[in-house]
């Protein structure tokens, strides 16, 4: 079955960067654009960064533009996200998600929590 | 570009019906129908249940349905039950920097 799972989450010192890996499976990765969406502790969801099938072309959130960059390994089926620069604010719950065109996302992986403290 | 705005507590009995609204400008949900919804519970990933305004994924119940009035999208739940009481959102693709823009949220109680 399709099947997303991300991983490199942890806890990092503010300032500092962190790397989140997306693994797909179960579908033809290379088909489809990815997503990275955010939900901070209790908080609604947040759309940061999307790349199109081929990696082409990548787009972002005003919240990360120029913080962070999103990439694919389509040899690989992997997804990533380099974050830099990180603050308190980018706390959350990073979902990787497959992407349909313009419409919607689905499915989403299991998330991976990262945590901006000092 | 503002998220979305949807009330951020809807509540109904089991079997009744309840609508959540979502809305936005005429630069996302009046201007496009790349409307969809999520249903996320408690501590588990959100979950597609509606795609471009009114569609419905594979699997998913057909108590819910939803459609689109200019600038404001609706997702209805009838025969409500205790499985749906989760939090709902809403997201539309935009003109605005942001590309993709998600709803506040909603909270649906089943009472």
């Amino acid at each position: 079955q399709v099947q997303l799972v991300e991983s490199g989450g942890g806890v990092v010192q503010p300032g500092r960067s962190l790397r989140l890996s997306c693994a797909a499976s179960g579908f033809t990765f290379s088909d489809y654009a990815m997503h990275w969406v955010r939900q901070a502790p209790g908080k609604g969801l947040e759309w940061l960064t999307f790349i199109t099938y081929d990696g082409t072309n990548q787009y972002y959130a005003d919240s990360v533009k120029g913080r962070f960059t999103i990439s694919r390994d389509n040899s690989k089926n992997t997804l990533f996200v380099e974050m830099t620069s990180l603050t308190p604010e980018d706390t959350a719950l990073y979902y990787c998600v497959r992407g349909m065109g313009l419409s919607w996302f689905d499915p989403w992986g299991q998330g991976t929590l990262v945590t901006v403290s000092s | 570009q503002s998220a979305l705005t949807q009330p951020a507590s809807v509540s109904g009995s089991p079997g009744q019906s309840i609508t959540i609204s979502c809305t936005g400008t005429n630069n996302d949900i009046g201007s496009f129908n790349y409307v969809s919804w999520y249903q996320q519970h408690p501590g588990t990933a959100p979950k597609l249940i509606i795609f471009d305004v009114s569609n419905r994924p594979s699997g998913v119940s057909d108590r819910f349905s939803a459609s689109k009035s200019g600038n404001t999208a609706s997702l209805t739940i009838s025969g409500l039950q205790s499985e749906d009481e989760a939090d709902y959102y809403c997201n539309s693709y935009t003109t605005s920097n942001t590309l993709f823009v998600f709803g506040t949220g909603t909270k649906v109680t089943v009472l």
